[in-house]
């Protein structure tokens, strides 16, 4: 079944904690994004990857990471967890560039920072 | 800035009537629109896009049209079913690796 998982679904932290949400396809798509849900805000792309080892910022790349060491896998990574990344988190993917290709997403992950 | 405006934040239609979300843009050098359906626990799924050098697309009970002049865009579900109950985004590109959501209108089929 083609598929993007992400785990953790629910992750409660503590400022400054170190984290990382990991994501991965099974569908050999070339682009994968990550996305942050706020409530009045809608979906914000934070990071987006071409291929592996490409990487580029979105709209709201501030206090994330991301790497690209194998197709499949886009993990985002807070090195510092703020209160102001409690959020829910999409990674999506999709044959071409999200602007023109349909993304598949993931089932979300919850982030709470305390 | 708000680049991709969909101003109304819930919408409630009859079941079976036409269901119409609307969406509004600033940026003249979108040439790609897609919607998102959303249920609530689960990921935004793709419904339907649109090319700029068309001012219609069609599939099933779906139609977006395109009004470039007025920079605006509307997904039409006819007849709306108790299934479509979910939030709508609107997302527009121009045609690169960005894409900039709308905040989503969340759309109530009433029985």
């Amino acid at each position: 079944e083609a598929q993007v998982t992400q785990n953790p679904r629910y992750l409660i932290t503590v400022t400054g904690k170190k984290l990382t949400v990991t994501c991965s396809q099974n569908m050999n798509h070339e682009y994968m994004s990550w996305y942050r849900q706020d409530p009045g805000l809608g979906l914000r792309q934070i990071y987006y990857s071409m291929n592996v080892e490409v990487t580029d910022k979105g709209d709201v790349p501030e206090g994330y990471k991301v790497s690209r060491k194998e197709k499949r896998n886009f993990p985002l990574i807070l090195e510092s967890p703020s209160p102001n990344q409690t959020s829910l988190y999409f990674c999506a993917s999709s044959f071409g560039a999200p602007g023109s290709y349909e993304q598949y997403f993931g089932p979300g992950t919850r982030l709470t920072v305390t | 800035d708000q680049q991709v405006k969909q101003n109304s934040p819930s919408l409630s239609v009859q079941e079976g009537r036409i269901s119409i979300l609307n969406c509004d843009y600033t940026n003249s050098m979108f040439d790609y629109f897609l919607w998102y359906k959303k249920y609530p626990a689960e990921g935004p799924t793709f419904l339907i896009s649109i090319s700029s050098i068309k001012d219609k697309n069609e599939d099933g009970r779906f139609t977006v049209f395109l009004n470039k002049s007025a920079k605006h865009l509307s997904l039409h579900i006819v007849p709306s079913q108790p299934g479509d109950s979910a939030v709508y985004f609107c997302a527009a590109s121009a045609r690169d690796d960005k894409i900039i959501f709308g905040k989503g209108t969340r759309l109530h089929i009433l029985p």
